[in-house]
């Protein structure tokens, strides 16, 4: 099992829908959690951290579920500004001797269409 | 203000032939990464630089591969005798410690260098 999988996409939505993007992570001491998006041919920016009681900012919606080990994001009333690459980040377990790497998702391909 | 700089922004080379990548990090990050993304791959980590420590190469593919940082700051990634299957972006992230909870730190990327082997 790879250590975060995505749904491999891509997903081709109309303005307005709502989608929502699951990821899975194989380590179960994992910490911490992000969201990246990635517009094409550019660098990787931080979407939104994600917290265990789950959080909301603006349209975007974040979960943890950790007994089944996945993180899902939400996106309501998609814009065109929406298409991306969505890329899930997880982080082993803070104190253990590599918290600071970020292992990626293959991402998932977003398009928003008008 | 400044964000990661990497240079150059493209690169073609020849096989066979040495390259080197730079990264220009966001003054005052403390921590360095490299990474390489091909083509509908996802972020393959290969260095992590921490302060004075001893820096992490455990993802680095092959001894070709090698990176240093020099005064805590700007750093090269070198890449010899370069293969066709080194084709990729790699992609330099800086980051700054914010308290203990380190594992929350944002990393922001740099725009990356796109490297084509012929």
């Amino acid at each position: 099992r790879k250590e975060v999988e995505q749904d491999p996409g891509p997903f081709n939505v109309p303005e307005g829908a709502t989608v929502a993007f699951n990821c899975t992570y194989s380590n179960s001491a994992s910490q911490s959690f992000f969201w990246y998006r990635q517009d094409c041919r550019k660098e990787p920016k931080l979407l939104m951290s994600v917290y265990s009681s789950g959080n909301e900012d603006g349209r975007f919606t974040a979960q943890l579920n950790r007994a089944s080990q996945y993180i899902s994001l939400l996106i309501r009333d998609s814009k065109l500004s929406d298409s991306a690459t969505y890329l899930c980040v997880v982080i082993p377990l803070l104190g253990g001797g590599s918290n600071y790497k970020l292992t990626f998702g293959k991402g998932t391909l977003l398009t928003v269409n008008p | 203000g400044a964000g990661v700089s990497q240079s150059p922004s493209n690169k073609v080379t020849e096989k066979g032939k040495d390259v080197e990548l730079r990264c220009d990090p966001i003054s005052g990050h403390t921590a360095l990464y490299w990474y390489r993304q091909s083509l509908g791959q996802g972020l393959e980590f290969l260095i992590y630089f921490q302060g004075n420590s001893a820096p992490d190469k455990s993802g680095l593919p092959s001894d070709r591969f090698s990176a240093e940082r020099t005064g805590g700051s700007v750093s090269t990634l070198t890449i010899q005798r370069t293969q066709q299957e080194d084709s990729a972006v790699y992609l330099c992230a800086s980051r700054i410690r914010q308290g203990p909870y380190l594992s929350t730190d944002t990393q922001y990327f740099g725009p990356g260098t796109r490297l084509t082997v012929l």
